[in-house]
């Protein structure tokens, strides 16, 4: 299947700092990302749906100034966390969708710890 | 609105058994119905997807999953467990309308195999 990376793997930072995760499609265009956030021992959420140059359309109860997402190019897509908090400490999962052949792909997730 | 329901939070089953995790569905129309696989501090692994077709649908790893119209559900089978499968399984359903990619996944099954 199709390669979904994310950067970085696991991330540690400060309340009231902001954190960039990247999410790549290295084999596929994904002129859809999906944004997903899960907290231990949960489900999978859904938090936002970007596609290629354009805004991000975000779930109920998902601060979009606070989660921002940028899906600048069909192999990119950026989720920043802004003014981060320990309550957003989370795993953090994006997933690509290739629209040629309608499938859908995982990155390996990133996890982020706010101290 | 579609929605995914894993009535077991924990499944045990000792080495060589048969197991079984179920999912049962609501979606309006015919669904896309997934099957992921999920090991600590680790993105999610596609095993099977049902999309048409034959409703015994045989994915990685040893897994299948039959796809039952009536009962709305679509539950996971293996013949013979192994250690290995021990893992977090969810269970995902989609809208076959173009447009309308997103998943919605089930709260999760936690498979553990007791040797």
């Amino acid at each position: 299947g199709a390669v979904v990376s994310q950067h970085p793997s696991w991330v540690i930072c400060k309340s009231g700092t902001s954190v960039k995760i990247e999410c790549r499609s290295l084999d596929f265009q994904a002129t859809t990302m999906f944004w997903y956030r899960q907290f231990p021992k949960q489900s999978l959420m859904l938090m936002a749906t970007s596609n290629e140059g354009s805004k991000a359309t975000y779930e109920q109860g998902v601060e979009k100034d606070k989660f921002l997402i940028n899906h600048a190019s069909l192999t990119l897509s950026t989720l920043t966390v802004t003014s981060a908090h320990p309550e957003d400490s989370s795993f953090y999962i994006c997933q690509g969708l290739a629209s040629s052949y309608n499938e859908q792909f995982f990155g390996p997730g990133t996890r982020l710890t706010v101290l | 609105a579609q929605s995914v329901a894993q009535p077991e939070d924990q499944v045990n089953v000792a080495e060589g058994n048969p197991l079984t995790v179920k999912c049962t569905y609501s979606v309006s129309g015919n669904p896309y119905l997934f099957w992921y696989v999920q090991y600590p501090n680790r993105g999610l692994q596609f095993l099977l997807k049902y999309i048409t077709g034959d409703n015994l649908v045989k994915g990685s790893y040893g897994f299948e999953a039959e796809f039952n119209k009536s009962q709305t559900s679509f539950h996971l089978k293996k013949p013979s467990a192994l250690v290995s499968d021990s893992a977090l399984y969810f269970c995902a359903v989609r809208d076959r309308n173009f447009g309308n990619e997103k998943l919605t996944f089930g709260t999760g099954t936690r498979l553990t195999i007791i040797p």
